[in-house]
């Protein structure tokens, strides 16, 4: 059974110190990892697909990677509008759905 | 396109009653599926769907709950009779094809069971 688990549940940071989120996971053959940004009162909306270790995808500030075991997503020079929860979920070759983490809440202070 | 769209967005209800929640998918996307979200357990896939055929139904809690698909542009989740450990956030989201463009989910409906 595919299982994701991400770290840390809540993460505080001031405006322009940088971090970075995990997302471990197992499954039987990757198809795709993801990570999403849910805001307060909204659904998750997609940010990245990775498909392979060592491939790296940017957006702004944040910077997602993958290893053969995790994800991390990276945010450089957060701001006060970076906060939300943050999802991953991953797609193995014999599931027809995905498996989400519980997510990291992030919240940046001005 | 005007995304995954649920109706309604708010929902209150007594203990007992029927509640049925509707999604419209996006045009051209083939899988549906429906998620719970609570403070306690995060998110959880209950049931989704391939072109229109229910796939995977095993995070359905129970017999209270039932959806349908009958056509590619609109799907229910009923519970019947609701309970007040039903109170969460339910989420409908679409995808199409291609794995890599993730899922787009609506704005979900908050249903409170009292």
């Amino acid at each position: 059974e595919d299982q994701v688990t991400q770290s840390p549940e809540a993460l505080r940071l001031q405006e322009g110190e940088s971090s970075s989120l995990n997302c471990s996971y197992t499954v039987s053959g990757l198809r795709g990892l993801f990570w999403y940004r849910q805001d307060p009162g909204k659904g998750p909306e997609f940010l990245f697909t990775l498909y392979s270790a060592g491939e790296e995808k940017e957006k702004e500030r944040l910077k997602a990677t993958l290893t053969k075991k995790e994800s991390f997503l990276h945010i450089t020079a957060p701001k006060p509008e970076d906060s939300a929860t943050y999802l991953c979920a991953v797609h193995s070759l014999n599931a027809g759905k995905s498996t989400f983490g519980d997510g990291t809440t992030l919240t940046v202070k001005p | 396109d005007a995304g995954v769209i649920q109706s309604p967005r708010h929902e209150v209800t007594e203990m007992g009653q029927e509640v049925t929640l509707r999604c419209k998918p996006i045009s051209g996307h083939n899988s549906l599926f429906w998620y719970r979200q609570t403070m306690m357990r995060g998110l959880e896939l209950l049931i989704y769907f391939n072109n229109n055929v229910p796939i995977d139904d095993s995070g359905m809690p129970e017999d209270r709950f039932s959806a349908k698909m009958p056509n590619a542009s609109f799907s229910t989740l009923k519970i019947q009779p609701s309970e007040p450990r039903d109170s969460a956030v339910y989420f409908c989201a679409s995808s199409g094809t291609a794995v890599g463009v993730g899922y787009t989910f609506g704005s979900g409906t908050r249903l409170t069971v009292v």
